[in-house]
């Protein structure tokens, strides 16, 4: 149980495009998501948290224009990177806790993102 | 606020030696804690959690870690290492909001 799955597992794309990467439970309802970015050989850092139906909450110094997330399901959440750069090259991952009030997150396995 | 240490970016053990990773925190509320693995290219993996009940858990993969309020810790502690058990663990705190803060990840190196 309590599995949570990333789409998709790799992207590259060109400086300039928009790539979006999904989140899913796949065995609860997660009323909360997190997404988090991990930088080569480093810990991770929280970028957001997604409460579903309602708008993210995000971490000082991440621009909430550039990293677009919908949690518009108990099972999805969306993060959407608008004008990718070289610099946002990255491992994203998302995690999720249950919608009954569980302290633990289960953790997606990842989206390694390659900007050109 | 709430941080997480961990002692030592690297630890190599041979095969079938104790493994001993450390983690302190400091935290205003009483914690809940975690300690996670990661793979190469994966996300994270729950290994265990503590939630205030019995001071010692027991995880997976033969795991375990003792909470000690005293000294403010939650090492994460093995008989005997494996070569399967090479990969980067991560301790991390949170409080009653359920916000994770991750301590900067060990990396454990495990010989033959």
């Amino acid at each position: 149980g309590a599995v949570v799955s990333q789409h998709p597992s790799w992207v590259i794309c060109k400086s300039g495009t928009s790539v979006k990467i999904e989140c899913r439970s796949l065995d609860f309802q997660a009323t909360t998501m997190f997404w988090y970015r991990q930088f080569p050989k480093q810990s991770l850092m929280l970028m957001a948290t997604s409460n579903e139906g309602s708008k993210a909450t995000y971490e000082q110094g991440v621009e909430k224009d550039k990293f677009l997330i919908n949690h518009a399901s108990l099972t999805l959440s969306t993060l959407t990177v608008t004008s990718a750069h070289p610099e946002d090259s990255s491992f994203y991952i998302c995690s999720a806790r249950d919608g009954t009030g569980g302290e633990t997150q289960y953790f997606g396995p990842g989206t390694r993102l390659l900007v050109l | 606020a709430q941080s997480v240490t961990q002692l030592g970016s690297h630890v190599s053990v041979s095969e079938g030696a104790l493994v001993l990773l450390r983690c302190n925190y400091s935290s205003s509320v009483p914690p809940y804690l975690f300690w996670y693995v990661q793979y190469p290219n994966q996300g994270l993996q729950l290994l265990l959690k503590y939630t205030s009940a019995a001071t010692l858990v027991k995880g997976i993969n033969g795991f375990e870690a003792e909470f000690k309020k005293s000294e403010t810790s939650f090492h994460l502690t093995k008989p005997s290492a494996h070569m399967s058990d090479a990969a980067e663990y991560f301790c991390a705190v949170s409080d009653a909001g359920n916000m994770l803060t991750f301590g900067g990840g060990t990396r454990l190196m495990v010989k033959p």
